[in-house]
């Protein structure tokens, strides 16, 4: 079965530095998502990227943020300085069309 | 006012249970209603997904959805353990999907 792929894994980074988290979305999948999920906490939107661009973001997506499709495989989410707050599970997900997304099993980011 | 709202749990049932999850949401534009189910550490995982109102059926999952009352639930018969995880309700409007924070469920065996 189709799988969305996300590394790496778990990241720890120290306050301050830029990190990027990478995913290779289900390949004839047409939408692209960052969300985030602090722990305990509910499974937040940050992104959502159609056509090669940013379609919709969230209030918690600021200039920090950005996203890019590199190439034909990859969806990339880079945190320019990070934050103790920016702790958290970030999952990509991909859809074809339709109303279920795939998601990625998630990177761990530890900002310490 | 949060567009999902959801039981957090913990929910503790012995296998063989009929379990209900339930999650009330905000908006009455929302037509489309979605289940995931999220294992410790993994991405959450597409269950079920209903329009409008009504139920459907997938082996020992009912989704049912209650315009009228903003309700939405999702009904597990003959509970195993692998069922044990945390189960998230959602909707979304346009391109952005709103998660409700899960209810974690634990099936005792």
């Amino acid at each position: 079965e189709p799988e969305v792929t996300q590394t790496p894994s778990h990241q720890v980074t120290q306050m301050g530095q830029e990190v990027i988290l990478r995913c290779v979305p289900i390949s004839n999948h047409l939408y692209f998502y960052w969300y985030r999920q602090i722990l305990g906490q509910k499974v937040e939107f940050l992104v959502s990227f159609y056509n090669n661009e940013i379609s919709e973001k969230s209030e918690i997506f600021d200039d920090q943020f950005s996203v890019e499709r590199p190439d034909g495989s990859n969806f990339t989410l880079k945190i320019r300085s990070t934050k103790l707050e920016d702790s958290a599970m970030y999952f990509c997900a991909s859809r074809q069309g339709g109303y279920g997304y795939t998601f990625g099993s998630g990177t761990r980011l530890t900002v310490v | 006012q949060k567009e999902v709202e959801q039981d957090p749990g913990p929910l503790s049932v012995p296998e063989g249970a009929i379990v209900s999850l339930n999650c009330t949401y905000s908006n009455s534009a929302f037509q489309y209603f979605m289940w995931y189910r999220q294992y410790s550490r993994k991405g959450p995982e597409l269950l079920m997904y209903t329009y409008s109102s009504g139920n459907k059926e997938d082996g020992r999952f009912t989704a049912q959805v209650d315009k009228s009352s903003k309700y939405i639930s999702l009904f597990i018969r003959d509970s195993q353990p692998s069922d044990s995880a945390t189960y998230l309700c959602a909707t979304h409007t346009g391109n952005q999907f709103y998660f409700g924070t899960g209810t974690s469920l634990t099936v005792i065996p």
